[in-house]
């Protein structure tokens, strides 16, 4: 079952630009969290956002959470081709330590020199 | 520098064999998961281990069993490979902590092609 979903599912943009991409959920969570894989790699987790919060920074990266609106987002500011990855959202649907993350199936972002 | 280490990044079998896929971690991690990559489909969870010898079904189970003797080893067994079951597999591991989040730490993932 999917339970975030990304959007758009390709951006693709010039250096220096900043990148947007969203995220939307279907059910309460705890946190959600955003992980970033280059092509044919594993994923590593970039940052996370608990449910009370609103806005987390990370370096150039921005996230903010809507829970009313079950979305969230990803800012990446001042965009560099070194960026280029797929970009997705997890979310833990039932909350606890060991519960499991759901993926959704991400946005491929390509950043041009 | 912590590390989830899969033994094999690009396998190739044929259709019926049995397959082993091995996943050590470092990081004295109590949990342990199997996911697959699709075009299109994102990440699916197979099976998930929050400690030794324990095991629980993910999404999409069917094919696929797994074997946790080890705390650090998380093996992913396909008993009669199929072709459809040609993907990217990718194992993670997470602490059990009291912060309530749980944080993976991925390995560099297995191509399987099963012909």
């Amino acid at each position: 079952s999917q339970q975030g979903e990304e959007d758009p599912q390709a951006l693709s943009i010039q250096e220096g630009e900043n990148a947007t991409m969203n995220c939307s959920y279907k059910t309460s969570i705890n946190n959600l969290q955003w992980y970033r894989q280059n092509s044919g790699r594993g994923l590593v987790h970039l940052i996370l956002i608990r449910s009370n919060e609103r806005e987390k920074h990370s370096g150039r990266l921005r996230v903010t959470l809507d829970t009313s609106k079950k979305s969230s987002s990803l800012l990446i500011t001042a965009s560099r081709a070194a960026d280029t990855a797929s970009y997705f959202c997890a979310t833990d649907a039932t909350g606890g330590n060991t519960d499991k993350l759901i993926f959704g199936t991400g946005t491929r972002l390509q950043v041009f020199p | 520098d912590v590390k989830v280490t899969q033994s094999s990044r690009y396998l190739v079998k044929r259709t019926g064999e049995k397959v082993f896929l091995e996943c050590v971690q470092d990081m004295d991690h109590e949990n342990m998961f199997w996911y697959r990559q699709d075009p299109g489909l994102g990440l699916r969870l197979i099976y998930f281990s929050y400690d030794v010898k324990m095991k629980e079904k993910g999404d999409i189970p069917e094919g696929y069993s797994v074997s946790r003797e080890k705390k650090e080893r998380f093996s992913l067994i396909l008993e009669s490979a199929s072709t459809n079951q040609t993907s990217m597999y990718l194992c993670a591991s997470s602490p059990t902590g009291i912060t309530g989040a749980n944080v993976l730490t991925f390995g560099a993932g297995s191509r399987l092609t099963v012909l």
